[in-house]
């Protein structure tokens, strides 16, 4: 059971707007803590895509954004395209877990 | 650009010792900007952090894992590794090597992975 809570799964046509949260607690997400999220690609290494609740690396399309509010994040993907298709995984720090970094447990994107 | 290549045997027998080695390339271990994880993939399933070594030596493992796992860096080689012990078929993975952001606690160059089974 992952620390972070995120749905299994979410689908949208292409062209849609799609959110994904990831509900944390008081220890990791509500302490303060920054969240990231990453995209993989099934058989490939997971990419980063927001880090900081709402920054994107060098590269990553302005479609993708993050935001963060009490103990939850949520990453937002508008025009959504068929390459879109991926797993996504949010990322954060536990302050009960010492130095833990921990992850949700993925949600399946799948584009119509 | 950043490049990180994980190593070592892919298969491991049951209570034995699973080791990989990570080289790093197009940065240096010594950066004090950064640490350097490991993260496991089980097949089907999501991400999970077993812990990072920093440039100094130090260390921080996931503690469900702490009683077993090792982490060390080399310098002189631009390289870190991780030891497991008392391996079973649950640590059957794909194990990531990982540079992390000392700040922010990020991930931002990932190796490309190797699958690491555990079987007799």
């Amino acid at each position: 059971q992952s620390v972070l809570t995120q749905p299994p799964s979410v689908s949208g046509a292409p062209g849609q707007r799609i959110t994904i949260s990831c509900t944390g607690s008081s220890s990791n997400i509500g302490a303060g803590f920054d969240v990231h999220w990453y995209q993989q690609v099934p058989g490939t290494a997971p990419k980063l895509l927001i880090y900081g609740n709402t920054n994107r690396p060098s590269g990553v399309p302005d479609r993708f954004s993050g935001s963060k509010s009490g103990t939850s994040a949520s990453l937002t993907i508008t025009g959504l395209q068929a390459e879109d298709e991926a797993d996504y995984y949010c990322q954060s720090y536990d302050s009960n877990l010492t130095g833990s970094k921990v992850f949700g447990g993925g949600t399946k994107l799948t584009v119509l | 650009q950043v490049q990180l290549l994980e190593s070592g045997p892919r298969l491991v027998k049951p209570s034995q010792t699973l080791s990989l080695t990570c080289t790093v390339s197009g940065d240096s271990f010594r950066s004090g900007h950064y640490f350097w994880s490991w993260i496991r993939q089980p097949a089907g399933k999501g991400l999970q952090w077993i812990g990072r070594v920093s440039s100094s030596g130090s260390t921080s493992y996931n503690p469900s894992l702490k009683s077993r796992v090792t982490m060390s860096g080399d310098t002189s080689k631009n390289q870190f590794s991780l030891t497991l012990t008392s391996v079973t078929a649950a640590d059957t993975a794909v194990y990531y090597c990982a540079r992390g952001d000392i700040n922010w606690y990020y991930f931002d160059y990932w190796g490309q992975g190797t699958l690491v089974t555990v079987s007799s």
